[in-house]
C-alpha cells in the first residue's frame, strides 16, 4: 500500500520562480504533515510542519494541507539557487513517519 | 548547534555478516529512531525507541534487526546477517518529545553496502 505519493521530478526552475511541490496520501489517520529538505549526503532537515488543514507561512515558504482531498503542497516564493535540494513530504501517525520519495529541485541562477 | 552524529559514514560488508551502525543522539533527547533509504526510494521508518525499549516498529524491522542503547550516549542498530537488499542509507534521528515533530533531528546517515 502506497501511503504517500510524491512526484520525484526532477524539477528545474529559474531563480526567482515560484515552486510548487505536492504530495497525496491515503491514510486519513495522519496527524502531522511535514516538509523536509535533504541535501546530497545529508539527513533530512525539517522545513515546516502543519497539524490541520489550511496554510502556514514561514518566510518564502508556504505549506498547505487539504485533508478533504488528502493533498499537501509546499510553495517556495522567489526561489534561490541555495534552495536546490530534494524536498521530502512526510506524514505521521503516532511515532511512525511515512515519507514521500522526494522531489529533486534545481534552481538555475 | 546540537546535532545527531553517526558512524561510520560508509560501511561495506559481505552478505551474511553482522553490522552495527552507531548513532550519538542529541544529549537531552529521549526518543530515538532509525530510518533507511534505499537508493532512489523513499525514506522508510524502521523503529522508534524510548525508555530503553522499542515503542514502535515497522514491518521492515524483522528479527534480523535489533536496537540498543548500550550506554548513556550511543544508540545502535544491529543487522545480524546482512542481505544484498539491506544496502541503503541508514538515518538515525532523535527528539525530545514524541508529540513535537519539530524536535526530531536527523543524522547525516550511514551508507551500508552489502556485497
Amino acid at each position: 500500500q502506497k501511503e504517500v505519493e510524491q512526484d520525484p521530478g526532477p524539477l528545474s526552475v529559474p531563480e526567482g520562480a515560484i515552486v510548487s511541490l505536492n504530495c497525496t496520501y491515503s491514510n486519513s489517520a495522519f496527524q502531522y504533515f511535514m516538509w523536509y529538505r535533504q541535501y546530497s549526503r545529508k539527513g533530512p532537515e525539517l522545513l515546516m510542519y502543519t497539524y490541520s488543514s489550511g496554510n502556514k507561512e514561514d518566510g518564502r515558504f508556504t505549506a498547505q494541507v487539504d485533508k478533504s482531498s488528502k493533498y499537501i503542497s509546499l510553495f517556495i516564493r522567489d526561489s534561490q539557487p541555495s534552495d536546490s535540494a530534494t524536498y521530502l513530504c512526510a506524514m505521521s501517525v503516532g511515532n511512525q513517519f511515512y515519507f514521500g520519495t522526494g522531489t529533486s529541485l534545481t534552481v538555475i541562477p | 548547534e546540537p546535532e545527531v552524529t553517526q558512524t561510520p559514514s560508509h560501511q561495506v560488508t559481505q552478505m551474511g555478516q553482522e553490522v552495527i551502525l552507531r548513532c550519538v543522539p542529541i544529549s537531552n533527547h529521549l526518543y530515538f529512531y532509525w530510518y533507511r533509504q534505499i537508493l532512489g526510494q523513499k525514506v522508510e521508518f524502521l523503529v522508534s525507541f524510548y525508555n530503553n525499549e522499542i515503542s514502535e516498529k515497522s514491518e521492515i524491522f524483522d528479527d534480523q534487526f535489533s536496537v540498543e542503547r548500550p550506554d548513556g550516549s550511543n544508540f545502535t542498530l544491529k543487522i545480524r546477517s546482512t542481505k544484498l537488499e539491506d544496502s541503503a542509507m541508514y538515518f538515525c534521528a532523535s527528539s525530545d518529545d514524541s508529540q513535537l515533530v519539530d524536535t526530531q533531528y536527523f543524522g547525516p546517515g550511514t551508507r551500508l553496502t552489502v556485497l
